[in-house]
């Protein structure tokens, strides 16, 4: 089964507001990544937070990680019409004996004028 | 520098046919992934690859597909005897380490009719 779950599935949003995102995950994790994916499109890495980081920024990206509850948050300020894109949470773990990224699901973001 | 380059981007095959899936990871980077994505669902692991060894394979479906990754030359993914569930969209990524600075390529989507 998928290592990570994302909710919501999906999140319709007007310009200008925040979007917020979480990812919940079942093993020990060394990181975890977040990617953004337009449709038809390759992935494009946003951002990665390490195990022993709580919180990291990038520009109008704000990324949380909480180890004892397994879960991340990915929140998008001042949404702009280009932010809506389908965006990934992936856990990079040691799985069956060999590291390896693990996605989630995703969540649909859409953004509306 | 370029980064991790698929090709074909398209590609259609008839069911019976073979498909193969070429990857060049980044320069310097000795580590390759697999992912397939089908229509809007996340990537999901296939097969994690180092020079000339196959490191994990666990996400491989074990009948008409295969991965090698030779001393010299790109990545191939091959599939045999394709069906219609073969369609989907294949992922390459590569890295330096096999634990952070993962590129991924813009992806192969194949059509099986």
């Amino acid at each position: 089964s998928q290592q990570g779950e994302e909710d919501p599935q999906a999140l319709s949003i007007q310009e200008g507001e925040n979007a917020t995102m979480n990812c919940s995950y079942k093993t020990s994790i060394n990181n975890l990544q977040w990617y953004r994916q337009n449709s038809g499109r390759g992935l494009v890495h946003l951002i990665l937070i390490r195990s022993n980081e709580r919180e990291k920024h990038s520009g109008r990206l704000r990324v949380t990680l909480d180890t004892s509850k397994k879960s991340s948050s990915l929140l998008i300020t001042a949404s702009r019409a280009a932010d809506t894109a389908s965006y990934f949470c992936a856990t990079d773990s040691l799985i069956q004996g060999a590291q390896k990224l693990v996605f989630g699901q995703g969540t649909r973001l859409t953004i509306n004028p | 520098n370029a980064g991790v380059m698929q090709n074909p981007r398209h590609l259609v095959r008839r069911r019976g046919q073979e498909a193969r899936l070429r990857c060049s990871p980044m320069k310097g980077h000795s580590h390759v992934y697999w992912y397939r994505q089908l229509p809007e669902e996340g990537l999901k692991f296939m097969v994690y690859l180092q020079k000339e060894n196959i490191i994990d394979e666990s996400g491989m479906p074990k009948e008409r597909f295969s991965a090698e990754f030779p001393k010299e030359g790109p990545s191939i993914l091959r599939i045999q005897q394709v069906v219609r569930g073969d369609s989907a969209a294949y992922f390459c990524a590569s890295s330096p380490s096999g634990h952070y600075g993962y590129t991924f390529g813009s992806g192969t989507r194949l059509t099986v009719v």
